[in-house]
């Protein structure tokens, strides 16, 4: 129930594509839901986050959509450029109680030029 | 500039031996993480601290330690009794989830350490 299933494993579109990366969760009491970009060789940083109570964010050329029904959400990159290529990770934590975070098993995007 | 110091950045350690990873924040962060990158697994938690001299057992902690003495430092030492040690290894920090903060995670660039 804690963990939160990632997928594709690896991801290759051409540039300007909109790669989609999904992930599904199963406990409903998680309220917090951010995606993390990592370089290689470099720690994870913050890419955009989301809350259940609205069911899509836009940030730049980043977007999340969520649906709380189906305990799913999914990061949308639009005009992908080669410089998004990197792993991209989604997660999810609980307001309450812990600081824990529970992380997806990360994405390998690979945009072509 | 604030941020998160991890070093070394590469370590080599033969078997049977101990070794400790510095992790040191300036950004005045509460709570602290230590978490394992393997290929194909994500992150996971190996030990996190919410405040100084005091942390909690992550998923993974089997095989390792902690201190908390200080709040800009949180060492973590990968004993011998770690089965397979070699790994990219994460220190990260961050303030307590509120109406206004996120909690947002800020990692340092990593250690990698690969046993001979």
């Amino acid at each position: 129930q804690q963990q939160v299933k990632q997928s594709p494993q690896s991801l290759i579109v051409q540039k300007g594509g909109i790669p989609i990366i999904n992930c599904a969760y199963e406990n409903t009491a998680f309220d917090y839901f951010p995606w993390y970009q990592q370089f290689p060789g470099k720690g994870p940083a913050l890419l955009i986050a989301i809350r259940p109570d609205v069911s899509e964010k836009k940030e730049g050329r980043f977007t999340i959509s969520f649906n709380k029904s189906a305990k799913q959400f999914s990061l949308h990159i639009m005009d992908s450029q080669p410089g998004d290529s990197a792993t991209y990770f989604c997660a999810a934590s609980v307001s309450s109680g812990t600081y824990k975070y529970i992380f997806g098993t990360g994405t390998r995007l690979k945009v072509l030029a | 500039d604030g941020g998160i110091t991890q070093s070394p950045k590469y370590l080599f350690r033969k078997e049977g031996q101990n070794v400790t990873l510095s992790c040191e924040q300036n950004l005045n962060h509460d709570a602290m993480y230590w978490y394992r990158q393997d290929p194909g697994q994500g992150l996971r938690l190996i030990y996190y601290s919410q405040i100084v001299n005091d942390f909690q057992k992550g998923d993974i902690a089997e095989g390792y330690s902690v201190s908390r003495e200080k709040k800009e430092s949180f060492p973590l030492t990968v004993t011998s009794a770690q089965k397979n040690p070699t790994a990219f290894y994460l220190c990260a920090s961050s303030i307590p989830r509120g109406r206004a903060r996120t909690g947002e995670l800020f990692f340092g660039e990593g250690s990698r350490l690969t046993v001979l």
